[in-house]
């Protein structure tokens, strides 16, 4: 069955450096999205992307976080400057067609980012 | 903007006993999804409702959509312990586009 893969699976950075988390939704899908999850919290959104734009973004997605598809096939989630805060499990999703008109989200298994 | 309420935010049963899980809409919702979340894993999708009122069983699983699609509920019966993890709602508005929210999730945590 075909998977989101996510790279890397843990990533440490010190405070105010870039980083940039890779994805690689399902070949045959057109919406992709970053969610964050806070040890313990629950599962929060961050951004949805469809057709080359973002469709929705939340509070917590500022100006410190971008997302870009480069290629035909990777999905970025770029934090600028990061905090002690941003500190998290990232989750890649993507489903067939909106979640919103019923398609499942099919998610990565995330990386853990670690800011020092 | 859209507010997904979920209780409770911790169950603790003994295996044999039922558990239910319920979120609660500020609006209504043109659909919504089950997922299930192992400790240090990823969510997956479990079923997803679209019609007022309806019903779905999975084996001993159950979920249900309120009348006014505002609300639903995912109910186990006789847990086994592989039914421990997180259990979440996700609610769309209805665009494709939309904002999707995870409600907080139950922890069901399932004694021996």
């Amino acid at each position: 069955e075909p998977e989101v893969t996510q790279t890397p699976s843990h990533q440490v950075t010190q405070m105010g450096q870039e980083v940039i988390l890779r994805c690689v939704p399902i070949s045959n899908h057109l919406y992709f999205y970053w969610y964050r999850q806070i040890l313990g919290q629950k599962v929060e959104f961050l951004v949805s992307f469809y057709n080359n734009e973002i469709s929705e973004k939340s509070e917590i997605f500022d100006d410190q976080f971008s997302v870009e598809r480069p290629d035909g096939s990777n999905f970025t989630l770029k934090i600028r400057s990061t905090k002690l805060e941003d500190s998290a499990m990232y989750f890649c999703a993507s489903s067939e067609v909106g979640a919103g008109v019923g398609s499942p989200l099919h998610f990565g298994n995330g990386t853990r980012l670690t800011v020092t | 903007g859209q507010q997904v309420m979920q209780i409770p935010q911790y169950q603790h049963v003994q295996e044999g006993e039922d558990f239910t899980t319920y979120c609660n809409s500020s609006t209504t919702l043109s659909n919504i999804q089950w997922y299930k979340q192992r400790p240090g894993g990823h969510p997956v999708f479990l079923i997803q409702l679209v019609k007022s009122g309806e019903v779905k069983k999975q084996k001993r699983l159950t979920f249900q959509f309120g009348e006014a699609k505002k609300n639903s509920s995912l109910h186990i019966t006789a847990t086994q312990t592989t039914d421990v993890g997180t259990y979440f709602c996700l609610s769309a508005g209805g665009t494709s586009y939309g904002k999707l929210t995870f409600g907080q999730g139950t922890i069901l945590t399932v004694h021996p």
